[in-house]
C-alpha cells in the first residue's frame, strides 16, 4: 500500500465545472504539498499545508490532520488547468528531508 | 523559469553511451536533489546533496552517478543505462535539506534509452 494515495487517477471535466482531487496518507507528516505538473514536466508548488485551509485564486486546499486527508478544489475550471496534480507529504520520520509523493491525478478540462 | 535550470530538456541515448544531465540553480539554496519520474509511478527521490556533500542515496543503481561540484550545480552522469531507465529526471533545490517546503523544481530532462 502506498503511503500517499490520490483519487481519482484521471479526471475529465468541462470548462467551468467545480473540481475536487483527494489525497490520503498513512504516515505522520509535518506538512502536505499540492504540486502542479504541466505537460513537458515543469512542476509548480501550489500549496503547503500543515492545518486548515488555504486559498489562492480559484484554487482551495484543505487538510484534516485527524483523518489524514487533504483535498484540492478548483472552482470555475479552465482548459489551462489541465495538468497532473500531485500530493506530497513531508514525512515526520524523515525530519522533512524529502517528499513522499502520491501517484498524481491527471486532469483534463475541455472547452 | 523557476530559478532551477536543467539541460538538456530532451535526451536520447543508446545503452552503451555515456551522457550527463546538468542542473543549475542561482537561488542561493544549499540543498539539491535528483528525482526520477517514470510513467505511471510516483516521483522517486534518487539523491540528496547538502553543501556539495551527498547525504542520501536511495538505493540507486551505480549506472547513475551524481556529482555536485558546488552548491549551484548538480550533475547526473549516466552510463550503460537500460531501456527501463527512460523517464523524466527532475532536479530540485531548497534552502536546507531539513527545511519543510520551499522546494523549487526544474523543468526536467526527458530521457529515452534505446
Amino acid at each position: 500500500k502506498n503511503e500517499v494515495e490520490q483519487s481519482p487517477q484521471n479526471l475529465t471535466a468541462q470548462e467551468g465545472e467545480f473540481i475536487t482531487i483527494n489525497c490520503s496518507y498513512s504516515v505522520g507528516i509535518s506538512a502536505l504539498h499540492w504540486l502542479q505538473q504541466h505537460p513537458g514536466g515543469g512542476i509548480v508548488s501550489l500549496f503547503m499545508l500543515s492545518s486548515g485551509k488555504k486559498k489562492h485564486g480559484r484554487l482551495i486546499a484543505t487538510i484534516n490532520i485527524q483523518e489524514k486527508h487533504s483535498s484540492l478544489h478548483i472552482t470555475a475550471s479552465h482548459p489551462r488547468d489541465s495538468a497532473v496534480y500531485i500530493c506530497a507529504v513531508n514525512s515526520r520520520d524523515n525530519y522533512g528531508q524529502n517528499f513522499v509523493f502520491g501517484p498524481g491525478t491527471r486532469l483534463s478540462v475541455l472547452p | 523559469e523557476t530559478g532551477v535550470t536543467q539541460t538538456p530538456r530532451h535526451l536520447v541515448m543508446g545503452m552503451t553511451n555515456k551522457k550527463s544531465l546538468k542542473c543549475e540553480q542561482h537561488l542561493g539554496h544549499n540543498a539539491m536533489y535528483w528525482y526520477k519520474q517514470s510513467a505511471k509511478k510516483p516521483l522517486e527521490l534518487m539523491f540528496v546533496y547538502s553543501l556539495e556533500e551527498r547525504v542520501e542515496n536511495n538505493s540507486v543503481p551505480s549506472r547513475f552517478s551524481p556529482e555536485c561540484p558546488n552548491s549551484s550545480h548538480l550533475f547526473l552522469h549516466l552510463h550503460t543505462l537500460q531501456p527501463e531507465d527512460s523517464a523524466l529526471y527532475l532536479c530540485a533545490s531548497s534552502q536546507e535539506v531539513t527545511r519543510v517546503g520551499g522546494y523549487t523544481f526544474g523543468s526536467g530532462t526527458r530521457l529515452t534509452v534505446v
